[in-house]
């Protein structure tokens, strides 16, 4: 069945430094691939989303580019802020039931 | 504009106890899900909806049960709580065109005891 693997947290990082986050997935055809965030206490929101190969999603000075050939969706932002301290969850939507498939989640700490 | 509503917030079950997880949408949507989020895991689908009327199971459906007798209302049910059941719930909803962005729901912090 279709499955996302994405890196482990936490992630700490001082403000305006470099993040990335690698997300890699197992699917059959061509499934949309999507960025969640979750901020503390609240539920998922829709960060970004590519839904074919080479396209490139981005939001928030967040992007993320779908690599078929690696089958892989990372998350990378060029300067993090305090307010991004989340966790970041990668998924993949197959064509059918259209039900997302979750990797684990990754907390994100921003220190100032 | 609500979006996805959740209710109840929080709910504390003794083991055996039943309830029922009640989801309402305004944005039209045609599909519904129920995912459960337990730490370390993700979230995992637990049954779904296509339309009104329909149910269908997702991955982990056991000790639950659905129901969509109103487009707008998705209904989550646990018959006999277990302690296993302890998680965090969200309903999402989608549209049933080419755009299958999901809008989640607050979430509901339920603990089995």
């Amino acid at each position: 069945g279709d499955s996302v693997t994405q890196m482990e947290g936490p992630v700490t990082l001082s403000e305006e430094a470099f993040l990335t986050i690698n997300c890699t997935y197992t699917a059959t055809g061509y499934p949309s691939l999507f960025w969640y965030v979750q901020y503390p206490g609240e539920g998922l929101q829709l960060l970004l989303k590519a839904t074919k190969a080479d396209d490139k999603g981005s939001n928030k000075g967040f992007e993320a580019t779908y690599r078929k050939e690696t089958t892989s969706f990372h998350l990378e932002k060029g300067s993090v802020q305090v307010s991004d301290s989340a966790v970041y969850f990668c998924a993949l939507a197959d064509t059918g039931r259209r039900a997302l498939t979750f990797g684990s989640g990754t907390r994100l700490q921003v220190q100032p | 504009n609500a979006g996805v509503t959740q209710t109840p917030k929080f709910r504390v079950l003794k083991t055996g106890q039943s309830m029922t997880l009640l989801c309402a949408q305004d944005m039209n949507h045609e599909y519904m899900y129920w995912y459960r989020q337990d730490p370390g895991m993700g979230l995992r689908l637990i049954h779904y909806s296509v339309g009104e009327g329909t149910t269908a199971k997702g991955e982990v459906p056991d000790g639950y049960n659905v129901s969509r007798l109103k487009k707008q209302n998705f209904l989550l049910g646990l018959e006999s709580a277990a302690p296993s059941q302890t998680s965090v719930y969200f309903c999402a909803s989608s549209y049933a065109s080419r755009e299958i962005e999901q809008y989640f729901g607050p979430g509901t912090r339920l603990t089995v005891t």
